[in-house]
């Protein structure tokens, strides 16, 4: 069965540093893997994604993801946090039944 | 594009009522929504897929005549609480397949924050 770990709970960054959460996924052939983000209160909002083609993914808000089958990893970075970052960030893997596994999520926390 | 719309954005109802909270599809038809239940802190949990005019399919250990969904059009969604107890209080978040699109994308909707009292 298909399965996201996102081994990290809680990172806390400084604004201004960079950022990077981490994705495992679990799937038997090519997977359609996601990122998403959730403010508080708030729904879910597309950050990336990545379907095939090249395996450095472009993201809004200054988002990129890296695929990398041999690590079956798709972690998410960011160069520059902005105070705005703060959220929950999910990531998500497409199932054979059209249906995404979410990962546990990681919340950042932005200081000043 | 690809907008989805949840109403109410949050409601307070006493237990033993039933509460439904609708999820539109703005701007593109979907074949297929689906409908997740999120407790503080944590993950979303799939409850049930829908696909227009045919049952919903609901996910194992979530009651299905607790939790009522129709889609009985490409645009709209429902889902209903029925007798409601204060454990249904939870955020309800839809999202919706476009049948034209990337099979596995889904559009979120902004979430439904339930508190039954």
């Amino acid at each position: 069965a298909q399965s996201v770990t996102q081994p990290d709970i809680h990172i806390t960054v400084s604004e201004g540093a960079s950022l990077e959460l981490r994705c495992n996924y679990s799937y038997g052939a090519t997977p359609y893997l996601f990122w998403y983000v959730q403010s508080p209160g708030q729904g879910l909002q597309l950050l990336l994604k990545y379907f095939s083609g090249d395996t450095l993914v472009q993201g809004i808000k200054g988002f990129e993801a890296e695929f990398k089958r041999s690590q079956s990893s798709f972690n998410l970075r960011k160069p520059s946090v902005h105070w705005s970052d703060a959220a929950e960030y999910f990531c998500a893997v497409g199932t054979n039944d059209y249906k995404l596994s979410f990962g546990a999520g990681t919340t950042v926390t932005v200081r000043a | 594009g690809a907008v989805v719309s949840q109403h109410p954005s949050w409601v307070i109802c006493k237990s033993g009522t039933s509460v439904k909270i609708e999820c539109r599809s703005l701007d593109f038809q979907a074949t297929t929504m689906f409908w997740y239940r999120q407790f503080p802190k944590q993950s979303l949990m799939l409850m049930a897929t829908s696909n227009e005019g045919s049952k919903a399919t609901y996910e194992q250990g979530v009651e299905k005549d607790k939790f009522l969904i129709n889609h009985a059009s490409l645009t709209l969604s429902t889902l209903t609480v029925t007798s409601a107890h204060p454990e249904d209080s939870s955020f309800y978040i839809c999202s919706a397949r476009d049948g034209t699109g990337v099979i596995y994308e889904q559009y979120f909707g902004p979430g439904t924050r339930l508190t039954v009292t």
